[in-house]
């Protein structure tokens, strides 16, 4: 079946450093979406991605979605001690119809 | 602001209670997911309604779990009995169909630990 892997698992940066996670499929993507989790949260949806090659920001996220929509990317720049959680990506199995299947996350450790 | 409820946000029970998680999805949001979340699991998908109607709950272990929708404002999970493998956050979502995809929003979850 269709599996979304996530690296790494987890990654520990200073503070003002940048972060990268990637997210990698196993089928092709109708579309990708990011989602955060804070400690002791819930997943909240940050953004999605629906067109190869595409590249959104938010402030110092960028996404980006390649042009074989099998793989996504997430990249923080200048990281604060805000950005820390679990970084989730996740996409429908088969069309945009379909349920969404959740990556493994990324935890995010940033240290002051 | 539109959010998604659930209640309780903890229970603690012993082996062998019956509990019951509820969730409201939010108004006019014709998705609905249950997960469980746990350390070594990470975010599984217990059940999917779309329109009410039951779509997919084959992460469900069937014989002690099952998922309900009553109603478009109420959806329920119930574990009968629970087991102390069962203890986990469990979440609820809601969510849109459209064209370019569904987002999902998420409950602030039930943490459920089973004694």
């Amino acid at each position: 079946g269709q599996q979304v892997m996530q690296i790494p698992q987890y990654q520990h940066v200073q503070e003002g450093e940048d972060f990268t996670t990637y997210c990698n499929s196993s089928t092709t993507l109708s579309n990708i979406q990011w989602y955060k989790q804070r400690p002791g949260g819930h997943p909240v949806f940050l953004i999605q991605l629906v067109k190869s090659g595409e590249v959104k920001k938010q402030k110092r996220l960028t996404f980006q979605f390649g042009e074989a929509k099998k793989n996504s990317s997430l990249h923080i720049t200048a990281t604060q001690t805000t950005d820390v959680g679990t970084y989730f990506c996740a996409g429908p199995r088969k069309t945009s119809y379909d349920k969404v299947i959740f990556g493994p996350g990324t935890s995010l450790s940033v240290i002051p | 602001d539109a959010r998604v409820t659930q209640t309780p946000r903890h229970k603690v029970t012993e082996m062998g209670q019956e509990v019951t998680m509820r969730c409201q999805p939010i108004l006019g949001h014709n998705t609905v997911f249950w997960y469980r979340q746990t350390m070594m699991q990470g975010l599984e998908l217990l059940a999917y309604f779309r329109n009410r109607a039951p779509l997919d709950d084959s992460g469900m272990p069937k014989d002690r779990f099952s998922a309900e929708m009553p109603d478009a404002t109420l959806a329920t999970l119930k574990i009968q009995p629970s087991e102390p493998r069962d203890s986990a956050v469990y979440f609820c979502a809601s969510g849109i169909l459209t064209q370019g995809g569904e987002t999902q929003y998420f409950g602030p979850g039930t943490r459920l630990l089973v004694l």
